[in-house]
This record gives C-alpha cells, sequence and structure tokens, in this order.
C-alpha cells in the first residue's frame, strides 16, 4: 500500500522568504502522479501544483515549485517570495494510475505560519 | 463556472442518529469521491462515485454509504452515530476519466458534531 509522509507539523517563514516543506512516499508503482493541496482556514482544499511521475521535469506554478526526486521518492514544495496569504496547511498526496482508481493519499501535513 | 458545493456548512447530531450530506459536482463532472478528516486521521478516503456507481471504497464500517444520482450530484449517510464521527466531510470531483492528472476540486466540506 502507498503512503505518505510530511515529516514537519509546522513551519514558519518571514514574508518575502522562501520555504520548502518536505514530502516522501513510498510506492512500488513507476506510473503515479503527486499533488500539493492548500487548505487556508476557510476549509477548501486548493489545488497548488500536480507532478507527473513520468515527467522528469519539476513542475512550476508562478511563486511554487517542486523538487520531485523519483529514486529518493521525494516530492518537496518551494515557496517563493511568501505572502502573507499563503499561511495554510500544506497538504502532499498521491495518486495510483493502476486499477483506474480516483483516489488521493493524503499526508498528514505542514501548517505554514507566515509572519510580516 | 460553479465550484463544488456541498450542504450543509456545519450539522449537529446526536449519537445513534443518522446524517445525509449532499454534494453538486462542476458541471461536467462525473466523479465524486469523499474523505473524512480529523486531527486524529488525517484525511481519510471514504468511496468514489462515477456515474452512479461506486468505483472504490475505503476502509469504514458499513455505517457509511453513499450514492450518486444521473446529474452526478451524490449523497453520503452515515447511520448510528457515533462521538468519533465528528469531522469535516470533503467532497471532491473530477472528470473521473483514467489517467487523467487534472487533480480533484473540493469543496468547502460539512463540519460534523456528533454530541
Amino acid at each position: 500500500a502507498q503512503t505518505v509522509t510530511q515529516s514537519q507539523p509546522e513551519m514558519s517563514v518571514q514574508e518575502a522568504e522562501t520555504v520548502t516543506l518536505s514530502c516522501t512516499y513510498d510506492t512500488s508503482e513507476s506510473d503515479y502522479y503527486l499533488f500539493w493541496y492548500k487548505q487556508p482556514p476557510s476549509r477548501q482544499m486548493i489545488l497548488v501544483i500536480r507532478q507527473e511521475a513520468y515527467k522528469q521535469q519539476n513542475a512550476t506554478e508562478n511563486r511554487f515549485s517542486v523538487n520531485f526526486q523519483k529514486a529518493a521518492k521525494s516530492f518537496s514544495l518551494k515557496i517563493s517570495d511568501s505572502q502573507l496569504g499563503d499561511a495554510a496547511m500544506y497538504f502532499c498526496a498521491y495518486r495510483s494510475l493502476s486499477g483506474g482508481y480516483n483516489k488521493l493519499i493524503f499526508g498528514a501535513g505542514t501548517r505554514l505560519a507566515v509572519h510580516p | 463556472k460553479a465550484g463544488v458545493t456541498q450542504t450543509p456548512r456545519y450539522l449537529i447530531k446526536t449519537r445513534g442518529q443518522q446524517v445525509t450530506l449532499s454534494c453538486s459536482p462542476i458541471s461536467g463532472h462525473r466523479s465524486v469521491s469523499w474523505y473524512q478528516q480529523t486531527p486524529g486521521q488525517g484525511l481519510q478516503f471514504l468511496f468514489e462515485y462515477f456515474s452512479e456507481t461506486q468505483r472504490n471504497k475505503g476502509n469504514f464500517p458499513g455505517r457509511f454509504s453513499g450514492r450518486q444520482f444521473s446529474n452526478s450530484r451524490s449523497e453520503m449517510n452515515v447511520s448510528t452515530l457515533e462521538l468519533g464521527d465528528s469531522a469535516l466531510y470533503l467532497c471532491a470531483s473530477s472528470r473521473g476519466q483514467t489517467g487523467e492528472s487534472y487533480g480533484y476540486t473540493f469543496g468547502s466540506g460539512t463540519r460534523l458534531t456528533v454530541v
């Protein structure tokens, strides 16, 4: 069974600085998707960035980028030029491509605080 | 474009009662998944419905059930409520196509409190 581990329960960053959130996962599959979701106090999970495992190039979305290390099964999120609105819970998630399963496996989350 | 709508936003129920939660997906999305979020267990997959059929199920007791209607709207039902069922229940919709990488669009959830 696949598992996702986020080892940092809490992180903090100064506004305009850069922060990296860690995520590791365990799987025996070769094809899968990885996601980072943000959950602000409004509770809605918002997709931040996604990565297809077959792509070697790291995904980037504006100030958000990932460092995807497939062999090490690592998928970290880097937030550049942090803004107050980035404060939220961040969840790393894994999705298998086998069996047509449409199911996400989440890590425990990292609470990010942004200080002015 | 309307997002995923979950109703109600908040719900308080007594142990032993049953509850029904509703989720309306994004127009054109045929897959609806449900997740339970608690401080202790985190986010756990409940089940997924696609074209009115349950396609996948998580490790939850039979008290948790769901269904999907022809318009893709989905309901989940929890019978004989227990205190441990208190949680945020999130619904997510997607096109449901095998191999799609779009991820999911989530609703804002229903906060269920069992007293």
